[in-house]
């Protein structure tokens, strides 16, 4: 069971938009719509930003969106904000005939 | 409002086990609409889903550490646990336990499982293995 790949760092100025990718295989991400994708601030508890792929939970700001194309998700960030900064990771299902996830590396985004 | 918090020793001496305890407030943990997991993430890296279990003790574990992995739920208390056997220097991290709102579709064997991420996350217990 693998991690999920992500670049390590990304970075980009106040309202600018970014996106970060997540690279898995035909047995986690390309076979699933169960890519979820997690916001964490230094010292702080993950936050869900998006679940099945596009979806956002209630009050998670629209400036946030997902994708998939085949094996590799993203996540984009519009109109970027100074408390934006911070560690993203995604996740998947990595089998439907069970309960099982696993997690990318984790980005660090920071707003120069 | 839904709160999850974790608890247990913040000190745990190598080959022991570690005991975690997550209470759940503000909804009942035997909803059949949600799993209970735990995930974890060693200083300055990543998170790692430790494993999850549902309102009927159903366990489903990382399969990198299920040898070592037990998950288990008490209604009575609106609890889960997790204990984590024979620990190292590598197991020292702060420890999360989280709501992952999922369900079956179909009856298994011919099941699939789903869920809609991890949407409800405590505040995270630091363990340190020394």
């Amino acid at each position: 069971q693998s991690a999920l790949t992500q670049p390590a760092s990304v970075s980009g100025s106040p309202g600018q938009s970014i996106t970060i990718s997540c690279t898995g295989t035909s047995s986690d991400v390309g076979s699933y719509n169960y890519v979820s994708w997690y916001q964490q601030h230094a010292g702080k508890a993950p936050k869900l930003l998006i679940y099945d792929v596009t979806n956002r939970p209630s009050g998670v700001s629209n400036r946030f969106s997902g994708s998939k194309s085949g094996n590799t998700a993203s996540l984009a960030i519009s109109g970027l904000q100074a408390e934006d900064e911070a560690d993203y990771y995604c996740s998947s299902f990595t089998s439907s005939s069970t309960l099982e996830v696993i997690f990318g590396g984790g980005t660090k985004l920071t707003v120069l | 409002q839904l709160q999850l918090q974790e608890s247990g020793p913040g000190l745990v001496e190598p080959s022991e086990t570690l005991v975690l305890t997550c209470t759940v407030s503000g909804a009942s943990i035997s909803s059949n609409n949600y799993y209970w997991g735990w995930i974890r993430q060693p200083p300055g890296k990543g998170l790692e889903w430790i494993g999850s279990i549902d309102f009927s003790g159903s366990t489903y574990y990382n399969p990198s550490l299920k040898s070592r992995v037990t998950i288990y739920v008490d209604t009575s208390k609106n609890q889960f646990s997790l204990n984590l056997s024979s620990v190292t220097a590598a197991d020292t991290a702060v420890f999360y336990c989280a709501r992952l709102p999922g369900g079956i579709n179909g009856v298994c064997p011919l099941c699939s499982y789903y869920y809609y991420g991890m949407d409800v996350w405590g505040q995270g217990t630091t363990v340190t293995v020394s």
